[in-house]
């Protein structure tokens, strides 16, 4: 699985737009990038993955580009109980390996 | 979606016993399960691979005669750790692969967690 890097902390106004990047510039063409929450003391919570085109389901939005060497989760409207580490992983279909993921805390 | 169930959530344990944590795919067959070690503000740090009716596959440092794993069904993979210590004390998570339109694994198949089990040795 290719390496992925995301900065350690953001905070977000809560109800305003999250906008979480990550990089996996070695990723290769047959793997999907896939994005998973961690709030405190659960196990990881999938939020949505692609491959190359754009996706948006009912808890974010995923926008790849199109050298797909990056991507950005966008949570539209972040709450109170967004706060939680977000990790991006790219999977070739063996097994997933976790980064430092980014914490994000939303504010009041 | 897909349910992963992991049982216990938490335990504590005197040092030396052993503990066995069970992972169940609850609606979904499994051929693969992961198990993950997380401590205290770090990431997740995988430690082995299951694999239904075979050996699992241990991630470099970690000892297979202390954690041992079986998968003994489609369903079920257990994790025991044995003589515990309190440097054993972490967050364990398990997860399992479902096997997709093709019947297998593929990286267009999302991988489903488990709650996780606290562990404290004393």
């Amino acid at each position: 699985d290719a390496k992925t890097t995301q900065p350690p902390s953001m905070d977000c106004a809560e109800g305003r737009a999250a906008n979480l990047p990550c990089n996996h510039s070695t990723i290769s063409g047959n793997e999907y990038v896939y994005w998973y929450r961690q709030i405190h003391s659960q196990g990881p919570q999938y939020i949505i993955h692609g491959l190359k085109n754009n996706e948006t389901n009912e808890m974010a939005s995923l926008i790849i580009t199109e050298d797909r060497k990056s991507s950005t989760l966008i949570l539209p409207h972040a709450t109170l109980r967004d706060t939680a580490v977000y990790y991006c992983i790219s999977h070739s279909g063996n097994m997933l390996t976790f980064g430092g993921g980014t914490r994000l805390m939303v504010k009041p | 979606g897909a349910v992963v169930s992991q049982h216990p959530s938490w335990v504590i344990c005197k040092s030396g016993t052993s503990v066995k944590i069970e992972c169940r795919s609850l609606d979904f067959q499994a051929t693969t399960m992961f198990w993950y070690r997380q401590f205290p503000k770090q990431s997740l740090m995988l430690m082995a691979t299951s694999n239904e009716g075979s050996k699992a596959t241990y991630e470099q440092g970690v000892e297979k005669d202390k954690f041992l794993i079986n998968h003994a069904s489609l369903t079920l993979s257990t994790l025991t750790v044995t003589s515990a210590h309190p440097e054993d004390s972490s967050f364990y998570i398990c997860s399992a692969l479902s096997l997709g339109q093709t019947g297998t694994p593929s990286s267009n198949t999302e991988a489903f967690f488990g709650q996780g089990t606290r562990l404290t040795v004393v």
